[in-house]
């Protein structure tokens, strides 16, 4: 069954860029979405449908996926987009995949 | 607005039963796929189940066997049974949207999330 594997950590300085990654086997032939949850809150879409980003959720988030890797890429970070980030993807096996969260330090 | 309230949380010992609810409000629950997700303490996201607006069901293995999603339309709410619970089964339990692209209505993530509901499974 797919597994989804992402960094533990990303650090950033603010106002630069974060790239965040999230392995699996052919993941490109799949649609990933992306999650971001601050501290006691519910998760929050960010990325949808690899590249998409829901109303709301600010320009500088944007989402690729090609061969076994989608990132999510934060250009312009800002103190408030310290959170755990979740990929995740649907798997063959009628089942939802999730990461195992990268937290990103701004 | 478009929200999901999740509901019947609590502690139980180990082998006892629970049944989470789920109350849509802003948009019809019976049209969307819905799905149960939780996080243990300290922990990542782990999908547990999903119904589609067919009625059909989907359970991760950790739970299939012991929890059952099910949804009533006419109370535009969803629901999760918990029976024969572990330790392992302690978290916050969320309900979701499912996101479907219009044109290829295939499934392209999870669009509105709850707050959770939070179990406990302990002697």
């Amino acid at each position: 069954s797919l597994e989804l594997t992402q960094p533990p950590s990303v650090s950033v300085s603010p106002g630069q860029t974060a790239a965040i990654t999230c392995s699996g086997d052919k993941l490109g032939e799949k649609y990933t979405s992306w999650y971001q949850q601050k501290p006691g809150q519910s998760p929050i879409l960010v990325i949808y449908q690899d590249y998409k980003r829901p109303s709301g959720i600010p320009e500088r988030f944007s989402g690729s996926n090609s061969g076994n890797t989608a990132t999510l890429t934060i250009s312009g970070a800002q103190a408030v987009d310290e959170a755990e980030y979740y990929c995740q993807a649907w798997d063959t096996n009628a089942a939802y995949v999730f990461g195992g969260g990268t937290k990103v330090t701004v | 607005e478009v929200q999901l309230l999740e509901s019947g949380g609590g502690s139980v010992q180990p082998g006892g039963s629970l049944r989470l609810s789920c109350a849509a409000s802003g948009f019809t629950l019976g049209s969307s796929e819905m799905n149960w997700v939780r996080q243990a303490p300290g922990k990542g996201l782990e999908w547990v189940a999903y119904i589609n607006t067919h009625g059909a069901t989907y359970h991760a293995d950790s739970v299939k066997g012991r929890f059952t999603i099910s949804r009533d339309n006419a109370r535009n709410s969803l629901y999760l049974q918990m029976d024969s619970l572990r330790a392992e089964d302690t978290a916050v339990y969320y309900c979701s949207r499912d996101l479907l692209n219009p044109i290829q209505g295939i499934i392209v993530g999870m669009d509105v999330w709850g707050q959770g509901t939070t179990v406990t499974v302990s002697s």
